[in-house]
């Protein structure tokens, strides 16, 4: 499983309220991401990440902000949450032997 | 923009059956192809990876062909069985740790 680990595994939140997902690795990769499932959409980038302090913009970043102090954590951050912000989300990192992605078990995020 | 389709969006066989399932993308210039498995509630489990310079990778029932220059991938499964229902996504990453970009999956049943 690569060794991710992702808190909390299910949040509900009021609208308006700011909302931080973890994301933790134990295998000092360097690369890491976030991304959104929704039905119909499939899985879709918001931010991710090519080192401690390195960040970069997905497809659907609006609304959400990351974090990388360390190179375990990688963390992202819904300032004020909307409905549209339900959605369940994943962390994966990027093995640099063979570039293959590995997942997170994901979060379920309701926003109310 | 890299677009990634899977045709069927879902697809029933009868146990024991051997089914291949199709994934196209529009850009050839991708470095590699994954294919993954996911289970109703759960994360992402890695299959298979195919570097863009392979023809096709194996593991146990499962076989992944990809052709570059047309664009296309496809999943074998030999001999399915009920354990294998589960919904299957492609994605395609344009060069070693750039973001994936993800089909929306074919949902399988295997009918025991």
């Amino acid at each position: 499983d690569a060794g991710i680990t992702q808190s909390p595994r299910h949040k509900v939140t009021e609208t308006g309220t700011p909302v931080t997902l973890r994301c933790h690795q134990t295998e000092n990769h360097r690369y890491m991401y976030w991304y959104r499932q929704d039905p119909g959409h499939g899985l879709r980038l918001i931010h991710y990440s090519y080192g401690v302090k390195d960040t970069d913009k997905g497809e659907v970043s609006d609304g959400y902000s990351v974090s990388r102090s360390k190179t375990e954590d990688f963390l992202l951050t819904l300032e004020s949450a909307t409905s549209s912000q339900t959605s369940v989300y994943f962390c994966a990192i990027s093995a640099m032997s063979s570039y293959e992605q590995y997942f997170g078990p994901g979060t379920r995020l309701t926003v109310t | 923009k890299q677009e990634v389709t899977q045709i069927p969006a879902a697809l029933s066989v009868p146990e024991g059956e051997n089914l291949v399932l199709n994934c196209s993308f529009t850009d050839s210039a991708i470095y590699n192809l994954q294919w993954f498995r996911q289970d109703p509630g759960k994360g992402l489990t890695s299959l298979l990876l195919i570097q863009s310079s392979q023809r096709e990778q194996t593991s146990g029932r499962l076989n992944a062909s990809l052709d570059k220059s047309s664009g296309r991938s496809t999943l074998y499964i030999a001999a399915s069985q009920p354990g294998d229902s589960a919904t299957y996504l492609c994605a395609v990453s344009p060069s070693g740790n750039t973001p994936l970009v993800f089909g929306k999956g074919t949902r399988l049943s295997v009918i025991a």
